[in-house]
């Protein structure tokens, strides 16, 4: 089975802390994204990868940013984190390229952030 | 552009009777439809999706969604409920002649099975 592991399921961290969330992926996916969830607001992209070093802004890039220097890796990077950015974190990753959009996204089971 | 609505926040139903989880999609061209469910503290797993063909899906757990173009809609189907399905679903769409790969989630119904 495709893996998607997230190395924090809790965090906790103070305004204005520097905030790593790790992602690895053992099924040599090509592609790599990271979600926020909110009640209410369901899964909206913070940014997606489609290679290493390559990286694309989603819906909602601002205050994030990303790292892809491994294909298997995929980081999430909180420069100042903020109380607005307390939230529910989920890496995905999905094999092919972009004309596969048949495929299925494979997730992880998720970070949960709070900004204190 | 392409978009998805699932109306409902919640949906309530007894254990044993049947279940529908609303969908309706937006795209230019035409879609790959996905359901997905997501347990308490975990991630999303995939259940099933539409890309072509018979408009019927079947999936994992006992579910099945059906596709229907002329009212853009992908509901998703249980002929009769348990308690263990009680979770968070998420449909999704991708437009697969608008040139991207990215799927995108509606905001998730959360179905709840009363024993």
């Amino acid at each position: 089975d495709v893996k998607v592991t997230q190395s924090s399921r809790y965090l906790v961290k103070r305004t204005g802390e520097k905030v790593f969330l790790e992602c690895v992926q053992d099924m040599d996916h090509e592609n790599m994204f990271w979600y926020r969830q909110d009640p209410g607001l369901g899964l909206r992209l913070i940014y997606f990868s489609y290679d290493v070093k390559m990286k694309e802004k989603g819906d909602i890039p601002e205050g994030y940013s990303v790292s892809r220097e491994k294909k298997e890796r995929f980081s999430l990077i909180l420069e100042s984190a903020s109380t607005n950015q307390t939230s529910m974190y989920l890496c995905a990753s999905v094999s092919g390229t972009g004309l596969s959009g048949a495929n299925v996204l494979t997730f992880g089971a998720g970070s949960r952030l709070t900004v204190l | 552009a392409q978009s998805v609505a699932q109306p409902e926040d919640q949906v309530n139903v007894a254990e044993g009777n049947p279940l529908t989880v609303k969908c309706t999609y937006s795209v230019s061209g035409n879609p790959y439809l996905f359901w997905y469910v997501q347990y308490p503290n975990r991630g999303l797993q995939f259940l099933l999706k539409y890309i072509t063909g018979d408009n019927l899906v079947k999936g994992s757990y006992g579910f099945e969604a059906e596709f229907n173009k002329s009212q853009t809609s992908f509901h998703l189907k249980k002929p009769s409920a348990l308690v263990s399905d009680s979770a968070l679903y998420f449909c999704a769409v991708r437009d697969f002649t608008g040139g991207s790969y990215i799927p995108t989630f509606g905001r998730g119904t959360s179905l709840i099975v009363h024993p």
